[in-house]
């Protein structure tokens, strides 16, 4: 089992670009979340979802967007990048039991 | 508010001298705390969950423990691999697994 994987694993972007990170599990959990960490600011949920073609929004969600058409899949989308999005993102999912295993994280700079 | 915090930010010990770092959190309706270790430039990895009060978890050197407010990892003759960042989190209580974490406690073990 690979667990979560991330794509890709860096990337800089110029202000105005957009792009899609994507995010897959191969552990048939329910439930998706991605996050964001930023030195002295801890991990932040951006948005989740519980379920196959479910969203929601987390603590941070303004400037991205997230779909889940398929239960292995999680996709978090820029669609203009900011230099304050500038961060390391974490994808991570969970089953019954509610403990999260996460995805090695994709190192985002917008420049 | 739901908040959960840990302290020391930071620790440095020498090998084999033993510690405990505090995670304490206010919630209503604690639901699951949740240990995670996280090394640089990598996602954090899932530890111990602990769902009430008196509940001890243990894994090689650590062991996990839970009161009414806080959470204890208790560091056991320590090694230099078992320098990293520990996070804590407490899931809140609704059906979604969301997490709050704290903002972690970077431990550095010195030969």
């Amino acid at each position: 089992n690979a667990g979560v994987t991330q794509t890709p694993k860096f990337r800089v972007l110029k202000t105005g670009q957009s792009m899609t990170l994507l995010c897959a599990q191969d552990m048939n959990h329910e439930y998706m979340y991605w996050y964001r960490q930023d030195p002295g600011m801890g991990l932040r949920l951006i948005h989740y979802s519980v379920g196959e073609g479910t969203t929601a929004k987390g603590e941070v969600p303004d400037g991205y967007n997230v779909s889940r058409l398929k239960k292995q899949n999680f996709l978090l989308g820029l669609e203009s990048a900011a230099p304050s999005q500038t961060s390391v993102y974490f994808c991570a999912s969970s089953g019954t039991a509610y403990e999260q295993y996460f995805g090695p994280g994709t190192r985002l700079t917008v420049t | 508010e739901d908040q959960v915090t840990q302290s020391p930010e930071a620790l440095r010990l020498q090998e084999g001298e033993s510690s405990s770092l505090n995670c304490s959190y206010t919630v209503s309706g604690l639901r699951g705390l949740f240990w995670y270790r996280q090394d640089p430039g990598k996602g954090p990895e899932f530890l111990f969950t602990l769902y009430s009060a008196g509940e001890e978890k243990e894994k090689e050197r650590l062991k996990a423990t839970l009161t009414k407010k806080e959470s204890f990892l208790h560091i056991t003759a320590p090694k230099p691999e078992d320098s990293a960042t520990y996070l804590c989190a407490v899931r809140i209580p609704a059906n979604t697994g969301k997490l709050i974490f704290g903002q972690g406690t970077t431990l550095q073990v010195k030969p």
